[in-house]
C-alpha cells in the first residue's frame, strides 16, 4: 500500500513564523504535490515536483515555497506565516506523470496561524 | 471559475437508498479520479477511469465516464452509514502532465 506521511496532523503557529509542513512517501513515486483545501473554494494546488530539486508553481504558490531535495521528501515553507494560510494542507504523491498518474494523498495537516 | 462541478453539493439519503453523484466538465477529460475524504482528513483513492463509456466498480460503488469524456457519475447502491464523508473528483484536462482539478465536492450523510 502506499503511504504518504504528514509530519503533524495539527498546528498553531503566529503570524511571522516560519513554518515547515514536511510530507514523506514511501513508493519511489517521482511526483509529489501540496495542496490547501478551504470551503468553498476546493483543492488548490500549490506546488508540485516532477524529481530531485525540481519544483513547479500550481496555481497559488504566492507566499509559499517548496524544498524536495530526497526523493522521498517534499517540504512546504511558509515563510512568515499569516492569518490567511490558516487551511488544511494535503500533500500527495504519484508514480506515473501523465494523466494515469493517480495521486495519494496524506492524512492532511491543519494549520492555524494567530 | 470552477473547470469541474459537482452535483449536488450535499446529499442526505436514508440507509439502504440509492444515490448519485455528478461530476461535469467543459473540457474533455483524459483522466477522472473519484476520492473519499471524510472530514477533518485526507483523501482516499477509490477509482479512477480514462475512457468514454468506461465503467468501473467496488463493492457497492460504481463509476462511469460518458462518452464525449466531459461527464462522470458515480452511483452508490444501498447505501450504509460507512459511505458517509465529502466525495471529489479530480481530472487531468490535458494529456500532458498529471496536474489535477478538483471539482467542489458532495457532502453525503446517511441517515441510519
Amino acid at each position: 500500500d502506499v503511504k504518504v506521511t504528514q509530519s503533524s496532523r495539527y498546528l498553531v503557529k503566529r503570524t511571522g513564523e516560519k513554518v515547515f509542513l514536511e510530507c514523506v512517501q514511501d513508493m519511489d513515486h517521482e511526483n509529489m504535490f501540496w495542496y490547501r483545501q478551504d470551503p468553498g473554494l476546493g483543492l488548490r494546488l500549490i506546488y508540485f515536483s516532477y524529481d530531485v530539486k525540481m519544483k513547479e508553481k500550481g496555481d497559488i504558490p504566492e507566499g509559499y515555497s517548496v524544498s524536495r531535495e530526497k526523493k522521498e521528501r517534499f517540504s512546504l515553507i511558509l515563510e512568515s506565516a499569516s492569518t490567511n494560510q490558516t487551511s488544511m494542507y494535503l500533500c500527495a504523491s504519484s508514480k506515473s506523470r501523465g494523466p494515469k498518474g493517480i495521486q495519494y494523498f496524506g492524512a492532511g495537516t491543519r494549520l492555524s496561524v494567530l | 471559475s470552477q473547470e469541474l462541478e459537482q452535483s449536488p453539493q450535499s446529499l442526505i439519503v436514508q440507509e439502504g437508498k440509492n444515490l448519485t453523484i455528478n461530476c461535469t466538465s467543459s473540457k474533455t477529460l483524459y483522466g477522472l479520479y473519484w476520492y473519499k475524504q471524510k472530514y477533518g482528513e485526507g483523501l482516499i483513492f477509490l477509482m479512477m477511469l480514462q475512457k468514454g463509456g468506461e465503467e468501473k466498480s467496488h463493492e457497492k460503488i460504481t463509476a462511469k465516464l460518458d462518452e464525449k469524456k466531459q461527464q462522470s457519475s458515480l452511483h452508490i447502491t444501498a447505501s450504509q452509514p460507512s459511505h458517509a464523508g465529502i466525495y471529489l473528483c479530480g481530472a487531468a484536462t490535458n494529456n500532458a502532465g498529471n496536474m489535477l482539478t478538483f471539482g467542489g465536492g458532495t457532502r453525503l450523510m446517511v441517515k441510519p
